[in-house]
């Protein structure tokens, strides 16, 4: 694999049930960060990782978990989706050895949820 | 509140010249971006100033007045492929990055 995965591509979930969102990366990259985008909305953080075994809260964190076992994978768990959670949901990782917002960030293809 | 505003939508001809202008209120500024994104499809880099003034990179070039809260993303040799939304991201006081809505560009032929 080149660069950021993300799985699934998509999915339909009923409300209530829990999910995780999977993101890998192999740049080797420091930080870690999860977005949704909604239309009309700018992206919007839900949790970032500056480096392995650290997390933090973003703009909109509230229904939603993260880990940082290791530098290259940062799963986004949803404990009991809410139609409110349907969104295009985004990975990116960026080179940064302090996790600033000055360093270009890369993003996954994403993945579309569906909250019924 | 902390605030980044761009025209919604735009719409410009094949091989002519569009510029789309970004507005910033932040707490403290530490950069901005201009990425890329074709609908469906991950952002894509296309340029960073921290400096007032212009960055030239092909047919893209940025320009950032940090008085003015201002930037504006030009687009010249317009072709239809560059037809996306362009999101412009202010990294604040703390380093967090705030994004914009983005603007949808429409290149017509």
């Amino acid at each position: 694999i080149a660069g950021i995965t993300q799985a699934p591509t998509s999915q339909i979930l009923a409300a209530g049930r829990r999910m995780t969102l999977r993101c890998t990366q192999d740049m080797r990259h420091n930080a870690m960060y999860w977005y949704r985008q909604d239309l009309g909305l700018g992206l919007r953080l839900i949790h970032y990782s500056n480096t392995a075994g650290t997390t933090g809260k973003g703009e909109v964190p509230d229904g939603y978990s993260v880990s940082r076992a290791n530098t290259d994978d940062f799963p986004l768990t949803l404990a009991s989706a809410v139609p409110s959670q349907t969104s295009v949901y985004f990975c990116a990782s960026s080179d940064s050895a302090s996790g600033s917002g000055t360093d270009t960030q890369y993003f996954g293809p994403g993945t579309r949820l569906t909250v019924l | 509140g902390q605030n980044i505003d761009q025209p919604t939508e735009m719409t410009a001809t094949e091989g002519a010249i569009v510029q789309i202008n970004c507005t910033y209120q932040t707490s403290g500024f530490n950069g901005l971006f201009w990425y890329q994104q074709h609908a469906g499809e991950a952002p894509t880099f296309l340029s960073y100033n921290v400096l007032d003034g212009l960055e030239e990179k092909g047919r893209f070039s940025s320009f950032l007045s940090r008085s003015k809260g201002y930037s504006y993303l030009l687009l010249k040799e317009l072709q239809m492929k560059d037809s996306a939304s362009y999101l412009c991201a202010v990294t604040d006081s703390n380093y967090q990055l705030i994004w914009g809505a983005g603007t949808k560009l429409i290149i017509k032929p």
